[in-house]
Parts: structure tokens; sequence; C-alpha cells
């Protein structure tokens, strides 16, 4: 049972739409992640957060956009969607501390035409 | 962070042992060594990590070198459902216990019936 949840799944939108990525996490982490992924490629980090009102830039530059305004959600906006940022996106959570792991959600594939 | 170095891909028959290496030369004595697989584009799932001792888990074992600059991932038993991309990755704890994860391109286990 997933811990971590992201929506939409899938999203097929036009070129300078708006869009939000949806994350959410259940088990109280403070750290909070956001990677994005080509197919068959590396992960790359774009975003992360170490818990309410902190956001950092990962080492993948990135044009999208978040916010932590609570400890269990962390969205990704895109202001002006392109073809460019056709990808998925995958959002992650962690305790403090090298001992635990990081838990990912199940993604979000998106294809903007 | 140390760089880790992986086969690209590697074949294992259903029912055997799968054996993945993993070299880290460059690892400090403080990073410790983690082992993600993704399964298709699903997120990627965390296996085990380690410090300096050879750890067990339901998942998997891992086998750590007296010189740690090695280790090994070992599924005991393969099942076609752990065909995946493995990921070996070492990480140190910077900035008041935070961390984040760098993942390479993995191995690439393909489960032969």
């Amino acid at each position: 049972e997933a811990d971590i949840y992201q929506t939409p799944r899938y999203l097929v939108i036009g070129t300078g739409k708006k869009i939000t990525l949806e994350c959410s996490q259940t088990m109280g982490h403070d750290k909070m992640y956001w990677y994005q992924q080509d197919p068959g490629m590396e992960l790359h980090l774009i975003h992360y957060s170490y818990g309410v009102n902190s956001t950092e830039k990962g080492d993948l530059s990135s044009e999208s956009t978040v916010s932590r305004i609570r400890t269990e959600h962390f969205p990704l906006t895109l202001e002006s969607a392109r073809p460019s940022h056709t990808s998925q996106y995958l959002c992650a959570s962690s305790e403090w501390g090298t001992a635990y792991g990081y838990t990912f959600g199940s993604g979000t594939r998106l294809t903007v035409v | 962070d140390a760089k880790t170095t992986q086969p690209p891909s590697m074949d294992c028959a259903e029912g055997r042992a799968a054996n993945l290496p993993c070299n880290h030369s460059t690892i400090s004595g403080n990073e410790y060594v983690y082992w993600y697989r993704q399964i298709h584009s699903q997120g990627p799932q965390y296996i085990i990590h380690g410090l300096k001792n050879n750890e067990t888990n339901e998942m998997a074992s891992l086998i750590i070198t007296e010189d740690r600059k090695s280790s090994t991932l070992i599924l005991p038993h393969a099942t076609l459902r752990d065909t995946a991309v493995y990921y070996c990755i070492v990480r140190v704890a910077s900035g008041a216990g935070s961390y984040q994860l760098t993942f390479g391109k993995g191995t690439k286990l393909s489960v032969i019936p």
C-alpha cells in the first residue's frame, strides 16, 4: 500500500498550459524530492525540501517550481508547458539521516503536445 | 560523493541467485552503500543499505568487502518479477542530517525463464 501518492498518473496537455503535479505523503516525512526521468534514462533531482517553507533546486536545472506549505504536500508547477517538459516526474520522501531510504511515488508521466 | 561503477546489464536464470556487483573505490569512511531498483518505469524501490557489515533482509543480501571499495547485492532466488534496473548509490549525510541520492545508470537485470 503506497504511502506517497502522485496525481495524475498520466497527463497529456497542450503547449502553454499551466499544470500542477500533486504529491502527498502520509508518513510525516520532513524531506521530499522531485526527480525527472526521460524514458530509459537516469533520474535527475530537480527540487527538494527539508520541511515546511523550505525548497531548494536540485542538480538538474528545471523551469518548474515547487512549494511546501504543509509537511505532507509538495506540488510541482509548470507555468507554461512546452514539449521539452515531456518526461516522467517522480516524487519521493524520507526521514532525516542516512539510515533511512527514500519512498517513491508511482510517478506522473507528462506529455506536452 | 563517491562514484559507483556497475555493469550496464546482466542476465540471470530464474530460480538462481543474482549477484550484482558495484565498485565504489573512492568511498569515504562515513558513506553508506544503498541499493534501489526500478521496475519498468515505476518509482525506484529501496532494497537495502549498509556501512561496513554485511546486511540481509527479506529482499536481498548486501556483501561489502573489507576495504569497502566494492559491494555485491545478492537476490538469492531470482524470479521474473526481479527484472529491473538496479542502482548502487553511496552517500553521506551532509548538513544537519540531510542528504540527496544521486542515481546513476544502474544495472539492467533480466531474469530469464
